[in-house]
């Protein structure tokens, strides 16, 4: 199976701050990640597909990029609604599986 | 509208089965891959099942730790999807999404639509 790890798994930002979270695969999936975004109480909501493309609807200050092993979700400009746990998922084979996820909180 | 609505949680005693159910609307299920989804109490997510669509007769796949004791079905009739859990065990216990996926550049992604979840209990 492959293993996500996502660092780093908690991150104290401030309003405006931009934020990376690295997800790296324990072999190669090519671009086939997907990054979410949960709230608590709430379903997860998808960000990016295919590693770097946006999903519609999603604000333009998330973008992803990576290939391979390493990916990065990027947050330029942090907002108040973006404070919440972050999940990448591989879906390269299966089982499909996620990271165990970064919890962002507000400084 | 897109819409999922899941169904059927609650509390079962260990060894014991439940049936959850996704009903979806606004969209047809036999044109898209949908997944199950759980979320442990204040713990990650983890992928349980997948149910391929038409093009791909419908097959399904499932994570390790359920194989042989979830299946997932569906409906046409009433555009639903359904997991049969049967020998349950504690750590089963979780609030399970459903969730419709799409397909692009090579694979298929969970999750453009999720529902709100149900939560399941497997307690003694």
């Amino acid at each position: 199976d492959i293993q996500l790890t996502q660092s780093p798994s908690f991150l104290s930002p401030s309003l405006g701050d931009r934020v990376t979270i690295t997800c790296r695969a324990s072999q190669a999936i090519s671009n086939y990640l997907a990054w979410f975004q949960q709230k608590p109480g709430k379903a997860p909501i998808l960000l990016i597909y295919s590693a770097s493309t946006l999903q519609s609807g999603v604000p333009s200050r998330f973008s992803g990029s990576g290939s391979g092993t390493e990916f990065t979700l990027t947050i330029t400009s942090l907002q108040p609604e973006d404070f919440a746990t972050y999940y990448c998922q591989h879906l390269d084979s299966y089982p499909l599986t996620f990271g165990q996820g970064t919890r962002l909180e507000i400084k | 509208e897109v819409q999922l609505v899941e169904s059927g949680g609650g509390l079962v005693q260990p060894g014991g089965s439940l049936r959850l159910s996704c009903a979806g609307s606004g969209f047809s299920f036999s044109d898209h891959f949908m997944d199950w989804v759980r979320q442990a109490p204040g713990k990650g997510l983890e992928w349980v099942g997948r149910l391929r669509d038409k093009t791909q007769s419908f097959t399904t796949e499932y994570t390790a730790s359920v194989k042989g004791r979830f299946s997932i079905s569906r409906d046409e009739s009433k555009n639903s999807m359904f997991l049969q859990m049967n020998s349950l065990k504690v750590e089963d216990t979780a609030v399970y999404y459903c969730a419709r996926g799409f397909c692009s550049g090579g694979t298929c992604y969970t999750g453009d639509k999720w529902g709100q979840g149900t939560l399941v209990t497997v307690s003694s």
